[in-house]
């Protein structure tokens, strides 16, 4: 099974750097999985990684450890629009993909 | 537009009713999920499908079944709701088993069962 662990809230100042920490516990490790999700709507994927180090796209980037079990999730230019839910997930060898509990990250003007 | 269709989108439901939620997608995706959301909890996988004609159990699969008839479709069917059943049930897809393999997810269907 799965046991991840993430922040549950964080705030920050528009056009501030946000950094969410991930940290999980896996039988089988087959890939992580970042989403974002606004109060009231579905989950929209943001970012994946299955080997070591950085994926950049665009404000958001993506960092992973296998070794560490530990991933974070770099929002930069932070906008009013991104106050929303972030959610890490892990997906395991029989590729079923179990999800943190989520960080509410509220920017503030 | 492609996607997932979720229905209905809100239900209130008296405990021991029947209920099934209805999930179809139009990608052509092989691999189908069911995720209840509870605040503080977050997502948790109920049942999933890797292909049309399988299904498997995942973190929270009491109470409820599922089927996969075809690639299209995947009910959720909860035989005899209970208060504890109430929750946001997400439907997700993707299109392969492997290699990125991104969730897209449905609207969702808020359920209260009383």
């Amino acid at each position: 099974g799965q046991n991840i662990d993430q922040p549950t809230e964080m705030t920050a100042t528009e056009g501030a750097i946000v950094q969410i920490n991930c940290t999980y516990q896996t039988s089988g490790f087959n890939g992580l999985f970042w989403y974002q999700q606004h109060a009231g709507e579905a989950p929209t994927f943001l970012s994946y990684n299955v080997l070591d180090g950085l994926e950049e796209k665009g404000r958001f980037s993506s960092f992973l450890s296998r070794s560490k079990g530990y991933s974070y999730l770099l929002l930069k230019e932070l906008q009013m629009k991104d106050s929303a839910s972030y959610l890490c997930a892990v997906r395991d060898r029989d590729y079923k993909l179990s999800f943190g509990a989520g960080t509410t990250v509220t920017v503030r003007a | 537009i492609a996607g997932i269709t979720q229905a209905p989108t809100s239900q209130i439901l008296a405990a021991g009713r029947r209920m099934t939620l209805r999930c179809t997608q139009d990608m052509r995706h092989n691999a189908m999920y069911w995720y209840r959301q509870d605040l503080g909890l977050g997502l948790r996988l109920i049942h999933y499908s890797n292909t049309a004609g399988t299904t498997g159990k995942g973190e929270v699969p009491d109470g409820y079944s599922v089927s996969r008839a075809n690639t299209d479709d995947f009910p959720l069917t909860l035989a005899s709701a209970v208060p504890s059943q109430t929750s946001v049930y997400f439907c997700a897809s993707s299109d392969s088993a492997g290699g990125s393999g991104e969730l897209f997810f449905g609207e969702g269907s808020r359920l209260t069962v009383l």
